[in-house]
């Protein structure tokens, strides 16, 4: 079955390292992407990926990076310049269709800094 | 102002009742996605629509384009439907969407 899988689905990360986030999809997608979710508010986005070797900062990219050297990934990492990481982080892809883009998420992953 | 605006923020309901939660969007959106949030977190595509009405199930999503507007039914409601549902927008060309802050749902058996 195609889809979007995200791990781990828990992490935990002390202050000051720096954390990456899988993000692999088998749906042959041209376009990934990064969201964050905090309580109370919607998705935001961090980075997203059109094409394999270029991708472009979202929103709130700040303490934050990527690559996206093969179609399938996208990972991200949360480095100790990000001062807030405590969040919950959905990965999606996306293929543009005659009628818009479809967009699949993944489970996400809930990091924890302590 | 964010362009995706929905309500109500949090809903509970009795088991059975028709539910509705609303969305309004921005001059510029031109597709509309219905995503449901489970507990978990995990998030699944509802529908994606950009004129009329799509149907799942119990499920029901209309869009008014030219009131910019689009509704998520759920009839005879059941508390496994209780989740967050988030409404999203797009562009045609450009694959971002803009989301919602979420209704939290809930269904009381």
């Amino acid at each position: 079955d195609g889809g979007i899988t995200q791990s781990p689905k828990y992490l935990f990360r002390k202050e000051g390292q720096n954390v990456t986030l899988s993000c692999e999809q088998n749906l042959n997608h041209d376009a990934m992407y990064w969201y964050r979710q905090d309580p109370g508010q919607g998705l935001r986005l961090i980075y997203y990926s059109q094409i394999v070797n270029d991708f472009q900062k979202g929103d709130i990219a700040e303490g934050y990076s990527v690559s996206r050297e093969k179609k399938e990934s996208f990972p991200l990492t949360v480095t100790s310049a990000q001062k807030n990481p405590t969040a919950f982080y959905l990965c999606a892809s996306s293929n543009l269709r005659d009628r818009g883009p479809e967009a699949f998420f993944g489970q996400g992953t809930r990091l924890t800094v302590v | 102002k964010n362009e995706v605006e929905q309500s109500p923020q949090n809903l509970t309901a009795q088991e059975g009742e028709f539910i509705t939660i609303n969305c309004s969007y921005s001059v510029g959106i031109s597709a509309l996605h219905w995503l449901q949030q489970h507990p978990g977190g995990g998030i699944v595509s509802l529908f994606m629509l950009s004129s009329g009405k799509k149907k799942h199930g119990r499920l029901i999503a209309t869009i008014n384009i030219q009131e910019k507007h689009s509704s998520l039914h759920i009839t005879a409601s059941h508390p496994r439907d209780s989740a967050v549902y988030i409404c999203a927008g797009s562009n045609f060309g450009n694959e971002k969407l803009t989301f919602g802050t979420g209704t939290r749902l809930t269904i009381i058996p």
